[in-house]
């Protein structure tokens, strides 16, 4: 919503790597979140940083976190055709529930 | 097995009338959400549930009543349907209250559309 922000669509070639981009607003965010929307589907966990890290490697998925600039990234190593979803970024307030991002379209074309 | 499960997927419907969707998980889980998401994709919190105790109602019209007979259902009743209300409506579900580090589980959506 207003205190998580996304570009909205990112169009890339299979075989390159993705960066998605968010910016939240809110420094006492414990937790910072990516989820996956494939088409009809609900959201499903990609991966979440602990504020007091900087990066997180989860095999082709790399998070990098910029805690004084508010600022947080998902890079993709190696699009593959399955990867085109909408991917929303998510802050933990207060540990008690998730305020979402409006999402990143992902578009993979061959 | 589907962990979070809703139903109807779909549900077209006039103003004015009343709905629910039901949302059941077989997790085991203590929470229970709903979240409403717009035709722009913006998701957002509606109703979180603990172990059937309401725990966040997020400004949402009186129109809109949540119901936990128990802590693997939380169903969701909406009374005078406007246009507006025309969304895509999440049921998910946490281990606990506290969101930190843990997954949320979301079933696959139920597609409103008021005419």
């Amino acid at each position: 919503g207003e205190d998580v922000e996304q570009s909205l669509f990112l169009s890339v070639r299979e075989g390159d790597s993705s960066v998605i981009n968010c910016t939240y607003t809110d420094s006492s965010s414990t937790y910072l979140y990516w989820y996956k929307q494939e088409p009809g589907a609900g959201l499903q966990l990609l991966t979440y940083i602990f504020s007091n890290m900087d990066m997180k490697q989860d095999q082709r998925l790399t998070v990098l976190l910029n805690k004084k600039d508010k600022h947080l990234s998902l890079r993709i190593a190696d699009t593959q055709t399955g990867d085109s979803a909408i991917y929303f970024c998510a802050e933990s307030m207060n540990d008690y529930k998730l305020s979402f991002g409006a999402g990143t379209t992902v578009t993979v074309r061959a | 097995d589907t962990a979070v499960s809703q139903t109807p997927k779909y549900l077209v419907t006039q103003m004015g009338n009343d709905k629910s969707i039901k949302c059941e998980q077989n997790l085991g889980h203590d929470t229970m959400y709903w979240y409403k998401q717009d035709s722009k994709k913006f998701l957002k919190i509606m109703f979180s549930y603990n172990n059937k105790e309401l725990i966040i109602n997020e400004t949402v019209p009186n129109r809109f009543s949540p119901k936990s007979p128990d802590k693997a259902h939380l169903n969701l009743h909406i009374n005078s349907l406007e246009l507006g209300d025309s969304a895509v409506y999440f049921c998910a579900s946490s281990q606990n209250l506290r969101t930190g580090g843990e997954k949320l589980f979301f079933g696959s959506g139920t597609q409103l559309s008021v005419l």
